[in-house]
């Protein structure tokens, strides 16, 4: 059950799209389609940005979409805001258990 | 709406057992589909899995503290309860407890605030 690997940060110009990656194994990304997203603003709450790896919840921007490839999920911010600039976690279920991945820190320049 | 609250000790002295209450409102823990789980940060650090429990009462556990915690449910009382043993200063941080709700397949939609645990002598 080892965390999932992210880049330990991203940047980018407002308006820009950036990608985060997020590299699991065939022992959770590569067999489940279940990896999901979260964006946490320093000192608060994680909160949920993509579900099965491409859904949105209700009321999040369509500026966030997800995709899987193999191993790899990744997050992609369309239309990059200075709002955008948070944490941003990935998650996967892996059989009976769920793991995270360690964190992408994403800045907006 | 749905809500989940945290709470437990602040301060826990190392070895000693911590014990965090989840209390939930606005959903059925015995609705099938629906699971609560508890996951904790370490100042500065990632986001960590550590249990859930599920509508049929079957509880997961992270391989590699398992040996140290247990998850439970009291619907009466809507509420989840996470203890966990042997506590030492690196289980400092945050514990959150989330739901997995039926729309939303093997995510946490929904988060409590946060309960601060800080584990010194």
């Amino acid at each position: 059950q080892s965390a999932l690997t992210q880049p330990a940060s991203v940047s980018g110009s407002p308006g820009q799209s950036i990608t985060i990656s997020c590299t699991g194994t065939s022992d959770d990304i590569g067999t489940y389609k279940y990896v999901s997203w979260y964006q946490q603003y320093p000192g608060k709450v994680p909160t949920l940005l993509i579900y099965a790896a491409s859904s949105r919840p209700s009321g999040v921007s369509n500026r966030f979409s997800g995709s899987k490839f193999g191993n790899t999920a990744s997050l992609t911010i369309a239309g990059l805001q200075a709002e955008d600039e948070a944490d941003y976690y990935c998650s996967s279920y892996a059989t009976g258990s769920w793991v995270f991945g360690g964190g992408t820190k994403v800045t907006v320049l | 709406q749905v809500t989940l609250r945290e709470s437990g000790p602040a301060l826990v002295k190392p070895t000693q057992t911590l014990t965090l209450a989840c209390t939930y409102s606005g959903f059925s823990l015995s609705t099938p589909g629906m699971s609560v789980s508890w996951i904790r940060q370490p100042p500065g650090k990632a986001l960590e899995w550590l249990a859930l429990i599920d509508w049929g009462d079957d509880k997961f556990y992270s391989t590699s503290l398992k040996t140290r915690l247990t998850i439970s449910k009291d619907t009466s009382k809507t509420q989840v309860v996470l203890t966990m043993t042997t506590l030492h200063p690196v289980d400092t941080g945050t514990y959150y407890c989330a739901r997995t709700g039926m729309g939303t397949t093997e995510a946490f939609d929904i988060w409590g605030q946060g309960t601060v645990v800080t584990v010194s002598s």
